[in-house]
């Protein structure tokens, strides 16, 4: 079946401008996960739901940053007033739904890299 | 709290060629500890991984242990092929809480013929 699928594959903005970035999840998998790579680190955590609801936003580097997502299924990473140091590949991840104490695999998609001029 | 410290890269190997690329990690109770793998234009992609302490996860020739005593879980590979060139994530998940993972900064092996 289909895999995880992100949009764009790339956007460049200038700054000051807002971003949308998309992520199609593997259906039926409830969880869902945003990461981000910037240039020369490892993947940062941002946020993840379970289902329609985002238990902890902590992770989210700043105000600007927010994301939703409705149905249990597509959901947006949104980035307002961008800034040079949120360029960057953004990347989703879906999984079944957690369950305590067990892991279920992550699934990536192919990121959405992010030039903010 | 949770982190990841791996092997700087990049690594150059010719084919055969023996491969570790080290990983600790830091981490409170029991974590599980994943290897990802991301070819050439392609996603990140599960490539092995090992739940709790000695366990070994091993997939497509590579292994990694999991060592509690030294906190580490490397990645080896008795021969290496074209085919292997990729970046390499060593990463965890913490025992409680969401089911995120936390990263190393990536491990780039290029292997040449």
């Amino acid at each position: 079946g289909a895999g995880v699928s992100q949009s764009p594959s790339n956007k460049v903005t200038e700054k000051g401008k807002d971003v949308e970035l998309r992520c199609d999840p593997i259906s039926g998998h409830t969880a869902l996960y945003w990461y981000r790579q910037s240039l020369g680190q490892g993947l940062e955590f941002l946020i993840y739901f379970q289902g329609n609801s985002a238990p902890d936003k902590s992770g989210l580097p700043s105000d600007r940053f927010s994301a939703e997502r409705t149905g249990g299924s597509v959901s947006t990473l949104t980035i307002q007033r961008t800034q040079q140091e949120d360029s960057a590949v953004y990347l989703c991840a879906s999984s079944l739904a957690l369950i305590l104490l067990s892991y279920n695999e992550q699934f990536f998609g192919p990121g959405t890299r992010l030039t903010v001029l | 709290g949770n982190s990841v410290t791996q092997m700087e890269g990049p690594v150059t190997l010719s084919e055969e060629a023996f491969l570790t690329i080290n990983c600790t990690y830091t981490a409170t109770g029991y974590p599980s500890l994943f290897w990802y793998v991301q070819y050439p234009g392609e996603g990140l992609q599960l490539l092995l991984k090992a739940t709790k302490a000695d366990d070994k996860g091993s997939n497509k020739g590579f292994e990694a242990t999991y060592r509690k005593e030294t906190t580490s879980f490397h990645l080896e590979k008795g021969s290496v092929q074209v085919s292997d060139s990729a970046v390499y994530f060593c990463a965890l998940r913490g025992q409680t809480g969401a089911n995120n993972l936390f990263f190393g900064t990536g491990t780039r092996l290029t292997v040449i013929p």
